[in-house]
């Protein structure tokens, strides 16, 4: 079966600080893999999506990058975070064929001081 | 533009009422259609999708929703709420592209009345 790991679980930062948020998916291969902000009290925001090794898309311009070395890891980082970047990141990820049906990550807590 | 409203933002039901939790869509095309649950400081979880066929659909935890495409709704229902099913609600539909997005509606969270 497929499973999804983010880590760390919580993170608190200051500001000014790098940031480096970790994606891996299990059981699947060239999986769609996707990064969501959610802020307090609101929505889902779709951050960035790869539909491949070394391919990013990114929806929102903001202070924060992805990667995605591999075929299952995905990576959120920033060089400098803010204030602003406090919230919980979510990892998810598609199977490429198919109902386009998203498994969703346990999540990061991240608050920046 | 797709988009998702979930007109309201915090519902309380008494334990043992019925529910019925609200989502409107905007797709240009016969929409792919999700509800996902998030309980506090967790990931979401799926509770069902439409996708074609009977618009009538069931999930998990009795949750059913029905689509109803002259209305652009896909409204989540369940029969009797349980204490257990406090938590945010997420209405989303599926974009049709090779990246297929999914796009969130804002939320709904339910309150559980003892």
């Amino acid at each position: 079966s497929q499973t999804i790991h983010q880590w760390p679980a919580t993170l608190v930062q200051p500001v000014g600080s790098p940031l480096s948020l970790e994606c891996t998916v299990e059981g699947t291969s060239n999986p769609n893999l996707y990064w969501y902000r959610q802020a307090a009290g609101r929505g889902l925001q779709l951050l960035f999506y790869s539909v491949g090794i070394g391919q990013i898309s990114s929806e929102v311009p903001q202070n924060l990058s992805a990667s995605r070395p591999q075929d299952r890891q995905f990576i959120l980082s920033s060089k400098k975070l803010l204030l602003s970047d406090s919230g919980f990141y979510l990892c998810a990820w598609r199977r490429r064929v198919g109902n386009n049906e998203q498994f969703f990550g346990p999540g990061t807590r991240l608050t920046v001081l | 533009a797709q988009s998702v409203t979930q007109p309201d933002i915090h519902i309380t039901v008494s334990e043992g009422a019925s529910l019925e939790l609200r989502c409107n869509y905007s797709y240009g095309a016969t929409p792919y259609l999700f509800w996902y649950v998030q309980s506090p400081g967790q990931g979401l979880q799926l509770l069902l999708k439409y996708f074609s066929g009977d618009t009538l659909v069931q999930g998990i935890k009795g949750f059913e929703a029905e689509f109803k495409r002259s209305q652009s709704s896909f409204n989540l229902r369940k029969p009797s709420v349980h204490w257990s099913d406090a938590a945010e609600y997420f209405c989303a539909v599926g974009v049709y592209s090779s990246a297929s997005k999914i796009i969130f509606g804002s939320g709904t969270r339910l309150s559980i009345r003892p």
